[in-house]
């Protein structure tokens, strides 16, 4: 079974309106997860680090006002899309490791689909 | 930073045969690589590592091996099977962190 849950799986919504998606780990406590963003047969690209407890890490060219991501507990990281756009539709994926097997455990995957 | 490349956007191969997927990176690290598989509209789901000090992991159907002098990974899939049909992305660390660094993937085929 799933390791870790993605909400929601579909989301549409109407241009200058905010979207949250949820990602949790539902049987290991996550300190740290990642969110990814995947455009039409490309590669997965990073987002940002969601750190526990602290501010999250954005990679280059990611803004993190329009990202906000928020880690409230061991188990759940948000990514909020703030004033979405059209550009912002696309698949967003978080992933969460476990320290003790090296593995890194992807959610389900949410489209986002901005009109 | 670490890069990750894998160099065939796609291949095809007959049901049965041997699949051999590659990926090459730059920074050599201490630490796991990853191989992912991805059907469309869904999030990756994790196939295989290898720790770096290892140079070869065989999980049933899937084997991957280490080259790491060539900085380069492959995965082999062996017999293939038409549900093997996705896209595999590899994966290696950034940093020494769990901040994987994912490449292009590679769509493969498998023909019944």
């Amino acid at each position: 079974g799933a390791v870790v849950s993605q909400h929601p799986s579909w989301v549409i919504c109407k241009s200058g309106t905010s979207v949250k998606i949820e990602c949790r780990s539902l049987d290991f406590q996550a300190t740290t997860m990642f969110w990814y963003r995947q455009f039409p047969k490309q590669s997965l690209m990073l987002m940002a680090t969601s750190n526990e407890g602290s501010k999250a890490t954005y990679e280059q060219g990611v803004e993190k006002d329009k990202f906000l991501i928020n880690h409230a507990s061991l188990t759940l990281s948000t990514l909020t899309v703030t004033s979405a756009h059209p550009e912002d539709s696309s698949f967003y994926i978080c992933s969460a490791p476990r320290s003790n097997t090296g593995e890194l455990f992807f959610g389900e995957g949410s489209r986002l689909t901005v009109l | 930073d670490q890069q990750v490349k894998q160099n065939s956007p796609s291949l095809s191969v007959q049901e049965g045969r041997i699949s051999i997927l590659n990926c090459d990176y730059t920074n050599s690290m201490f630490d796991y690589f990853l191989w992912y598989k991805k059907y469309p509209a869904e999030g990756p789901t994790f196939l295989i590592s290898i720790s770096s000090i290892k140079d070869k992991n065989e999980d049933g159907r899937f084997t991957v091996f280490l080259n790491k002098s060539a900085k380069h990974l492959s995965l082999h899939i062996v017999p293939s099977q038409p549900g093997d049909s996705a896209v595999y992305f590899c994966a290696a660390p950034d940093s020494g962190t769990y901040k994987y660094i994912f490449g292009t993937g590679t769509r493969l085929k498998v023909l019944a």
